[in-house]
């Protein structure tokens, strides 16, 4: 069974510092891997995938977030941190050889960029 | 704007009705999800459909069903409702293929009195 961990409830950080969410995952075989944004009372918005190729995806906004195998990862990452960044973080896992699947969903992340 | 659109937007009910909630998908698109959003269980999956056909289905009740309707749009029918089905339900498309972005619509906020 495909599964999701986003170890943190909340992530604080100063505006113009790096910050980092995280995500962990676990499939039988290899993964499909997605992070979205939802900002208050919206929907879920796409932010980046990796398929296949360069483990550093590069998304929308400046987010950036690199797939690593050994550790079954994919932190979502960005150089320096705006207020508006300010939001509900998700990262979602699809295996790869289970056909259409649903996507899986992590618990999510709060992120809040304080001025 | 993603282009899934959802009606109503807010819905406020009490226990034992029925509601039915409304998606249109992406232009395009052949496949919708429904999820379930609420403060302690995080994004739910409840059903999938792939061109009017039920394709996968996850955490849904049997009090809730769903159907695809030739022009694509799909309705979520919620039946006997509880307080526990106060929620955000969100829909969302892809065009056809594994590897496909799921689009988000912007929610249909119930609430269960």
């Amino acid at each position: 069974a495909q599964s999701v961990a986003q170890p943190e409830d909340q992530v604080n950080v100063a505006e113009g510092n790096p910050l980092t969410v995280k995500c962990t995952y676990s499939v039988s075989g290899n993964p499909y891997l997605f992070w979205y944004v939802q900002y208050p009372n919206r929907g879920l918005q796409f932010l980046l995938k990796y398929i296949t190729g360069d483990n550093l995806v590069k998304g929308s906004y400046g987010f950036e977030a690199e797939f690593n195998k050994s550790q079954t990862s994919f932190h979502l990452k960005k150089p320096s941190a705006l207020v508006s960044d300010s939001a509900l973080y998700f990262c979602a896992v699809r295996d790869r050889v289970s056909g259409n699947t649903p996507l899986v969903f992590g618990k999510g992340t709060r992120l809040s960029v304080i001025a | 704007d993603s282009g899934v659109t959802q009606t109503p937007k807010h819905l406020i009910t009490a226990t034992g009705q029925r509601v039915t909630l409304r998606c249109s998908p992406r232009s395009g698109d052949l496949s919708v999800y429904w999820y379930q959003q609420s403060l302690d269980q995080g994004l739910q999956f409840l059903i999938q459909y792939y061109n009017g056909e039920e394709r996968a289905k996850g955490n849904i009740l049997e009090r809730f069903s769903a159907q695809q309707f030739p022009d694509l749009h799909s309705e979520l029918n919620l039946s006997s409702l509880e307080l526990g089905d106060s929620a955000l339900y969100f829909c969302a498309s892809t065009p056809a293929t594994n590897t496909d972005t799921q689009y988000f619509g912007p929610g249909t906020r119930l609430t269960v009195l």
